[in-house]
């Protein structure tokens, strides 16, 4: 089955202790992102990533870094997470970007103490 | 700073009516245009995209482009309760970039 998957689901830590949040896509997709989303916020872009060892800043990089190793994964590290960081996050992926639907992952409701 | 902006809602419909939905975005440039629906608690799902200006209709969905207006809609024919959502417009500016707006709540109502 196609499918973009995300582990942890939920995760409460408290403040200052790293954690990476997986991304792995099935799919041989090239472009991979990260999003955050908060109430009234919508959708925002923390990273994404053209290809193998391409990565970029989104609209709301702070406080996070991405690595892209290998095409189908996409972790995302919190090296240390604050309150202000508590959100769902969906890792997505697609072919491209102009024209190809993203595929969302299940989404990881992060709560940071 | 691109933007693409939507009214919070909720908009609320009876069943059976004609649901609309609208969007407008800043940058001329603009290159594709999205609408996903996301259930409470859910990721997103593509409902439609275009490309041209004028109207694309899949089913009960008819997305439409006016890109001198700068604005994109959504209507929803024939409205069902299963259509109560939130429904995000995303719009892709370069070849790298894609923004979602903040989403319209919709209701449908038996």
């Amino acid at each position: 089955e196609a499918q973009v998957t995300q582990n942890p689901r939920y995760l409460i830590t408290v403040t200052g202790k790293k954690l990476t949040v997986t991304c792995s896509q099935n799919m041989n997709h090239e472009y991979m992102s990260w999003y955050r989303q908060d109430p009234g916020l919508g959708l925002r872009q923390i990273y994404y990533s053209m290809n193998v060892e391409v990565t970029d800043k989104g609209d709301v990089p702070e406080g996070y870094k991405v690595s892209r190793k290998e095409k189908r994964n996409f972790p995302l590290i919190l090296e240390s997470p604050s309150p202000n960081q508590t959100s769902l996050y969906f890792c997505a992926s697609s072919p491209g970007l102009a024209g190809y639907e993203q595929y969302f992952g299940p989404g990881t409701r992060l709560t940071v103490t | 700073q691109k933007e693409v902006e939507q009214n919070s809602g909720p908009l609320s419909v009876p069943e059976g009516a004609i649901a609309s939905l609208n969007c407008t975005y800043s940058d001329r440039g603009s290159q594709s245009f999205f609408w996903y629906r996301q259930y409470s608690g859910k990721s997103p799902e593509l409902i439609m995209f275009i490309y041209s200006n004028g109207d694309k209709e899949d089913g009960r969905f008819t997305a439409q482009l006016n890109k001198a207006s700068q604005y994109v809609s959504l209507l929803i024919r024939d409205s069902q309760p299963s259509d109560s959502a939130t429904y995000l417009c995303a719009v892709t500016y370069n070849t790298d970039k894609l923004i979602f707006g903040t989403g319209t709540r919709l209701q449908v109502f038996p």
